[in-house]
């Protein structure tokens, strides 16, 4: 069966320090990754989204980044955080629209 | 662009009673997907109903039901016998190629 591994489920980090969040899927191949981020009580926003290795689509322009080194991982990155960049982040992965997604736990980011 | 429209922030109910979540979307698609998505406290985002655009039937899991009127674009869930254990946001949202397009969210709590 199908897993999603996402990481860590939380995170503080100091205005200005580096980011990497790792979002990796078991028991698929190609699956299409997504991005998402939530404010508290709010609804998500699309971040980034890959549906092959390599390939980035941005929907947001934005503090961050994010990155396919291998089919079934998927990173979001920052340089720099911004007080701004924190929020509940979520990795999704779907084998074909007509499923849906199927998310990770979450990240809990909080940038002081 | 797809829009996804959930007009009711929050609802509540009385345990064991029916509620009603209404969704509304926007699309010129004719093959398209519709699903639910709770978000619990714990802010894993689980599936919780499907409906398939060319279907007529509309989709039932347990006490889920949808009432899916393709002219109209709605697509509303129905949760019978209402449990502590729905209390939740939730998330309705459409598919169609890679993506899916969320609605903002309606709170659902459920009094005891």
């Amino acid at each position: 069966s199908q897993t999603i591994h996402q990481w860590p489920a939380t995170l503080v980090q100091p205005v200005g320090s580096p980011l990497s969040l790792e979002c990796t899927v078991e028991g698929t191949s190609n699956p299409n990754l997504y991005w998402y981020r939530q404010a508290a009580g709010r609804g998500l926003q699309l971040l980034f989204y890959s549906v092959g290795i390599g390939q980035i689509s941005s929907e947001v322009p934005q503090n961050l980044s994010a990155s396919r080194p291998q089919d079934r991982q998927f990173i979001l990155s920052s340089k720099k955080l911004l007080l701004s960049d924190s929020g509940f982040y979520l990795c999704a992965w779907s084998g074909g629209i007509g499923y849906g997604y199927t998310f990770g736990s979450g990240t809990r980011l909080t940038v002081v | 662009a797809q829009t996804v429209t959930q007009s009711q922030p929050e609802m509540s109910v009385q345990e064991a009673e029916t509620v009603t979540l209404s969704c509304t979307y926007d699309t010129s698609e004719s093959d398209y997907y519709l699903f639910w998505y709770k978000q619990p406290p714990s802010r894993q985002m689980i599936l919780v109903i499907r409906q398939e655009a060319y279907k007529q039937q509309n989709a039932t899991e347990n006490r889920f039901s949808v009432n899916f009127q393709k002219a109209a674009k709605s697509f509303s869930l129905k949760i019978s016998d209402s449990q502590l254990g729905d209390a939740a946001m939730y998330f309705c949202a459409y598919g169609a190629g890679n993506m899916l397009t969320f609605g903002g969210g309606t709170r659902l709590m459920v009094k005891p």
